[in-house]
């Protein structure tokens, strides 16, 4: 059974902190991870993804992958009130393979405090 | 352009009678897929299409649940004999997934249909 794990939260954060959310991952063979934002009553919505290993940096958000430990994290800098979101891990089989769809993380809630 | 569409918004059903949920994709992405979302509850796959190869069905929980995709466009979610606890939101998303791109795998997901069985 294909897993990816997530800390429910809910994560509180001030205004302004670094927010960091984490995800493992049971499939070794995986190759493509996905960052979604969830508000609450809407659909997700990408944020970024990332294939190799170490950092990818778009705007305020840094994604992170270490495919040795099977873990990817998202950090948020200079937190804002309207990034009060579920955030979700979505990770996808092996590339090629028959599989087709990503395997997504329950989602970590994610709360920043003005 | 457009996003992926999906209707109806809401749906309430009587238990017992059986539903259909629409779904049109991005124009030109050749994969579709349903997930459902009960309250409070991460994503669960459901089935998934990719051009004319035949569907991944491995996450419908019951034979209740069928979909089709007619003409490798929109895509219907058919709930026969529906149960309480088919109550949840109902995603569609659409990816281009076409071979040797791997940013095309992005999945782009639609607004939902929120199903409440009564």
């Amino acid at each position: 059974q294909k897993e990816v794990e997530q800390n429910s939260g809910p994560l509180s954060v001030p205004e302004g902190a670094i927010a960091s959310l984490n995800c493992t991952y049971s499939d070794r063979g995986s190759q493509s991870f996905f960052w979604y934002r969830q508000y609450s009553g809407k659909s997700p919505e990408l944020i970024m993804f990332i294939y190799s290993n170490g950092d990818k940096e778009d705007g305020r958000f840094t994604a992170q992958l270490n495919k040795a430990s099977q873990y990817v994290s998202l950090l948020i800098r200079d937190s804002q009130p309207s990034d009060s979101a579920t955030y979700l891990c979505a990770v996808s089989g092996n590339y090629g393979g028959s599989q087709g769809n990503l395997i997504f993380g329950k989602g970590t809630k994610l709360s920043v405090k003005p | 352009g457009a996003g992926v569409s999906q209707s109806p918004s809401n749906k309430v059903t009587e238990k017992g009678k059986d539903v259909e949920l629409r779904c049109d994709p991005i124009s030109g992405h050749t994969a579709l897929y349903w997930y459902r979302q009960s309250l409070g509850q991460g994503l669960e796959f459901l089935i998934y299409f990719q051009g004319n190869s035949a569907p991944d069905k491995s996450g419908l929980p019951s034979d209740r649940f069928s979909a089709e995709r007619t003409g490798g466009s929109v895509s219907t979610l058919t709930i026969q004999r529906t149960q309480q606890e088919d109550s949840a939101v109902y995603l569609c998303a659409s990816s281009s997934r076409l071979a040797g791109y791997r940013h095309q795998e992005t999945q782009y997901f639609g607004p939902g249909t929120r199903l409440l069985v009564l």
